[in-house]
């Protein structure tokens, strides 16, 4: 049970690199989420999908792209990683809908040097 | 936009204490109400969630009820192990998306 799958767990990026985090699950969901973990800000939103194809702006997405090509995977991509982009990253999916759970990976940690 | 607001921590109490985590939530519509914990290390996991007012959530001796008069989803334990040791957030959603509280660190020592 493979479950949501992050790579890599930890990245250090000097400022203006640009890289990829990866993100992919095996649960058929529809429904795929980019957050960032700052302290005391709980996670905040930065990108979701509701299906392949389908992208959108969460709460924070300046600074990063996403693209979802298969229901499988949705990769995150930092342009032009700056300090402020410093943060723990996590992946969620789900089936969609007020009730439904969200199934997390185990997070990127990023440091923006 | 819909909210949630957590006690901030970190909170520290000795094994077998009884526990209180308030939340209280900002909706526009009805949404379901969740607590996720997450380990040192480790990826969030949902706890436990009520989907209607009055609802009680409950898992692994924790419980909240939904109480939509005051907006909140406090999570209570009677008696905290080393091992609840982790951090808490409360979330709601209304749809596909999910807002989190800013989290609260519990710490228990034996």
């Amino acid at each position: 049970n493979a479950g949501v799958t992050q790579t890599p767990k930890f990245q250090v990026l000097k400022t203006g690199q640009s890289m990829t985090l990866q993100c992919a699950q095996d649960m058929n969901h529809e429904y795929m989420s980019w957050y960032r973990q700052d302290p005391g800000m709980g996670l905040r939103l930065i990108h979701y999908s509701v299906g392949a194809g389908i992208t959108d702006q969460g709460e924070v997405p300046n600074g990063y792209n996403v693209s979802r090509s298969t229901t499988e995977d949705f990769p995150l991509r930092l342009l032009s990683a700056a300090p402020s982009q410093t943060s723990v990253y996590f992946c969620a999916s789900s089936t969609g809908g007020r009730n439904t759970e969200a199934f997390f990976g185990q997070g990127t940690r990023l440091t923006v040097v | 936009g819909d909210s949630v607001t957590q006690m901030e921590g970190p909170v520290t109490l000795s094994e077998e204490a009884f526990l209180t985590i308030n939340c209280t939530y900002t909706a526009t519509g009805y949404p379901s109400l969740f607590w996720y914990v997450q380990y040192p290390g480790e990826g969030l996991q949902l706890l436990l969630k009520a989907t209607k007012a009055d609802d009680k959530g409950s898992n692994k001796g924790f419980e909240a009820t939904y109480r939509k008069e005051t907006t909140s989803f406090h999570l209570e334990k009677g008696s905290v192990q080393v091992s609840d040791s982790a951090v808490y957030f409360c979330a709601l959603s209304e749809g596909d998306d999910m807002r989190f509280g800013a989290g609260t660190r519990l710490t228990v020592k034996p």
